[in-house]
C-alpha cells in the first residue's frame, strides 16, 4: 500500500484569498500525478494531469506544480471564489495502472 | 455521449446477499476501474481492467469480483455482502494505460451508495 498524503485536510478561506495545498507521494517509480476537483453530490472531475518533474499547469485561477524528485505537488488557487468550494484530490499512478488517491483537501470559501 | 454510467444509484442489502453494480462507458476507453469511498479515506481502488478480458486487483479487492467481457461494461459483484462494504462506489474509465496511460485523465460515474445491514 502506497502512502499519498494531502494537507491540510480542510481549509476555510474568505472570498478573494489565495490558497495552496500539498500532495506528497513516493519519489521513486513516478509515472504520473493527477489532480481532481470533487464538488458535493457530484463526481470527481480532472483538473490536471502531470507527468514530468518541474511541470507547471494552469487553468484559469488554479495552477499546479510538480516535484517528482522530492515527491510533492502543490495546487494553488488565486483569488478564491465561493464556487471553488470543493474537495481537491490528488492521485498517484503506480506501476502504470494503479491509482492511489490521497484523502483530499476540503476547501470552503466564504463570501 | 453519456460518458460513464452506473446503476443503481442507491441500494440496501442484507448481510450475506449478493448483487452486481453495473458500470458502462461509451467512450471506447481501454482502462476501467472501481473505487470505494469511505469517510476520511479518499478513494481506494478495488479492481481495474486494462482491456476486455483483462482484470487485476487493486488495493482493497477482498469480497469483490469483476469481469470485463466487452470494452463498454465493467460490472462489480459483491459475493456475500458484509456491513464493512457499506460505502459509495465509483466506477471510472480512462483512454489508455501503460507508459503513456498516465497522461490520460479518468472520467468518473455518478456513484452508487450501498448500505449493508
Amino acid at each position: 500500500i502506497l502512502n499519498v498524503e494531502q494537507s491540510p485536510q480542510s481549509l476555510h478561506v474568505q472570498e478573494g484569498d489565495s490558497t495552496n495545498f500539498t500532495c506528497s507521494f513516493p519519489s521513486s517509480n513516478f509515472y504520473a500525478l493527477h489532480w481532481y476537483r470533487w464538488e458535493t453530490a457530484k463526481s470527481p472531475e480532472a483538473l490536471f494531469v502531470m507527468t514530468l518533474n518541474g511541470d507547471e499547469k494552469k487553468k484559469g485561477r488554479i495552477s499546479a506544480t510538480l516535484n517528482t524528485k522530492e515527491g510533492y505537488s502543490y495546487l494553488y488557487i488565486k483569488g478564491s471564489q465561493p464556487e471553488d468550494s470543493a474537495t481537491y484530490l490528488c492521485a498517484f499512478l503506480y506501476n502504470f495502472n494503479k491509482f492511489y488517491f490521497g484523502s483530499g483537501t476540503k476547501l470552503n470559501v466564504k463570501p | 455521449n453519456a460518458g460513464v454510467t452506473q446503476t443503481p444509484k442507491f441500494q440496501v442489502l442484507k448481510t450475506g446477499q449478493s448483487m452486481t453494480l453495473q458500470c458502462a462507458q461509451d467512450m471506447n476507453h481501454e482502462y476501467m476501474s472501481w473505487y470505494r469511498q469511505d469517510p476520511g479515506m479518499g478513494l481506494r481502488l478495488i479492481h481495474y481492467s486494462v482491456g476486455a478480458g483483462i482484470t487485476d486487483q487493486g488495493e482493497v479487492p477482498n469480497g469483490y469480483n469483476v469481469s470485463r467481457s466487452t470494452t463498454e461494461d465493467f460490472p462489480l459483484r459483491l459475493l456475500s455482502a458484509a456491513p464493512s462494504q457499506t460505502s459509495v462506489y465509483f466506477c471510472a474509465s480512462s483512454y489508455s494505460v501503460g507508459l503513456a496511460g498516465g497522461m490520460y485523465e479518468q472520467y468518473f460515474g455518478p456513484g452508487t451508495r450501498l448500505t449493508v445491514t
